[in-house]
């Protein structure tokens, strides 16, 4: 069991926008601005894609956008492309005790 | 480029023990706090254990804490992990990362080393 919730399948056509959620607690995601998310493809390591909850690193397309609310962060897939279906992780800070915890994984298909 | 490259993995027994390394190359090494973070097959991601730049701080997950030891070797650009007292639950994809400790992410991963516990 994950520390932090997110929904197993989201999925979206070309163009279109879809959001996945990461649902923790005032202990991780809603105490703190480390909200970080993740892509990856079949067989492939994990890429950075979100940061600090909405900033994006060098190179990731700004199709990508991270938000938070309370308890809650969400990331947002603009512009739906093929090449975006992977499966997308969120991270958070959890304290000193646990450091980081891991959500457990989006898998996100464009129809 | 900036590149993270494990190696080290492999088939052990239960109980038995193995070490994984990890090379850097395309950035300073010895400024950078690193991780080690694992998958196993068909599962999501688990954060294993990071260690400071200058391998003075270490922590770890409490599933593998007294079993696992992470360590550096700057002037060898190298990460490491020993593992020991394996269990079949351990089985997993690991990966190495460049861990930013200010906030929490890691912005660059190796491609990862498959370790396989089973008797």
């Amino acid at each position: 069991q994950s520390a932090l919730t997110q929904p197993p399948s989201a999925s979206g056509s070309p163009g279109q926008s879809v959001t996945i959620s990461c649902t923790g607690t005032s202990s991780d995601v809603g105490g703190y601005n480390y909200v970080s998310w993740y892509q990856q493809h079949p067989g492939k390591a994990p890429k950075l894609m979100i940061y600090e909850v909405s900033k994006r690193p060098s190179g990731v397309p700004d199709r990508f956008s991270g938000s938070k609310s309370g308890n809650t962060a969400s990331l947002t897939v603009s512009g739906l492309q093929a090449e975006d279906e992977a499966d997308y992780y969120c991270s958070s800070y959890a304290g000193s005790n646990i450091d980081v915890v891991f959500g457990g994984g989006t898998k996100l298909t464009v129809l | 480029q900036v590149q993270l490259v494990e190696s080290g993995g492999g088939l052990v027994k239960p109980g038995g023990s193995l070490r994984l390394s990890c090379a850097a190359s395309g950035f300073t090494f010895s400024d950078y706090y690193m991780s080690w973070i694992r998958q196993a097959p068909g599962k999501g991601l688990e954060w294993v254990s990071y260690i400071s730049s200058s391998s003075s701080y270490t922590n770890y997950a409490d599933s593998v804490k007294g079993r696992f030891t992470i360590s550096r070797d700057n002037a060898k650009n190298s990460l490491y992990l020993q593992m020991n007292s394996l269990r079949a639950e351990d089985t997993a994809v690991y990966y190495c990362a460049r861990f930013t400790i200010s906030y929490y992410y890691m912005d660059v991963w190796g491609k990862g080393t498959t370790v396989t516990v089973s008797s």
